[in-house]
């Protein structure tokens, strides 16, 4: 069975430190790996994807993340962190010609001052 | 603004009732999907439409059904309501599936009391 799993249900760093928010899928092909995040009271934004080439991807808001296949990660990451990005995270997987994307439980990230 | 639109915003309505939501795609998107968000469940997926077709069926119960219309805009019918069927019910739009980003509407929110 197809999954997406994020092992932290929230993550809490200081201003202008990196931050990490973990992903890891189990699927039985090659995978497409997308990252959303979701602000209070809105819909999801989509913030990058990994579909071949370079492992790493960059994406908006100075987001960027590493597909590792080995260790079936794609954790999201950013060099310093803002409190403007206090959201809440969604890694989100599918396949090629397969319809079903699977989400993630997502990741509460707090950026305190 | 994502340019996926959904109506209404809010909903509240009583037990056993029947409600309909409604969305329209972003320009040029064939694919819609709804999901739904709860507090305790997360985002779950509820199904798929391309182009006027079926797609794809997740954990939709027999009381829901959707239906995509030929100028694409998508209709998500939910009957005998129960409480626990309170919920954000969102839509999104994609170019086509696979590896194809999802842009998400701003969601409809539904109290059954």
């Amino acid at each position: 069975a197809q999954s997406v799993a994020q092992p932290e249900d929230q993550v809490n760093v200081a201003e202008g430190n990196p931050l990490t928010v973990k992903c890891t899928y189990s699927v039985s092909g090659n995978p497409y790996l997308f990252w959303y995040v979701q602000y209070p009271n809105r819909g999801l934004q989509f913030l990058l994807k990994y579909i071949t080439g370079d492992n790493l991807v960059k994406g908006s808001y100075g987001f960027e993340a590493e597909f590792n296949k080995s260790q079936t990660s794609f954790h999201l990451k950013k060099p310093s962190a803002l409190v403007s990005d206090s959201a809440l995270y969604f890694c989100a997987v599918s396949l090629y010609n397969f319809n079903k994307f699977y989400f993630g439980s997502g990741t509460k990230l707090n950026v305190k001052p | 603004d994502s340019g996926v639109t959904q109506t209404p915003k809010h909903l509240i309505t009583a037990t056993g009732q029947r409600v309909t939501l409604r969305c329209s795609p972003r320009s040029g998107d064939l694919s819609v999907y709804w999901y739904q968000q709860s507090l305790d469940q997360g985002l779950q997926f509820l199904i798929q439409y391309y182009n006027g077709e079926e797609r794809a069926k997740g954990n939709i119960l027999e009381r829901f059904s959707a239906q995509q219309f030929p100028d694409l805009h998508s209709e998500l019918n939910l009957s005998s309501l129960e409480l626990g069927d309170s919920a954000l019910y969102f839509c999104a739009s994609s170019r086509s599936t696979g590896s194809y980003e999802q842009y998400f509407g701003p969601g409809t929110r539904l109290t059954v009391t």
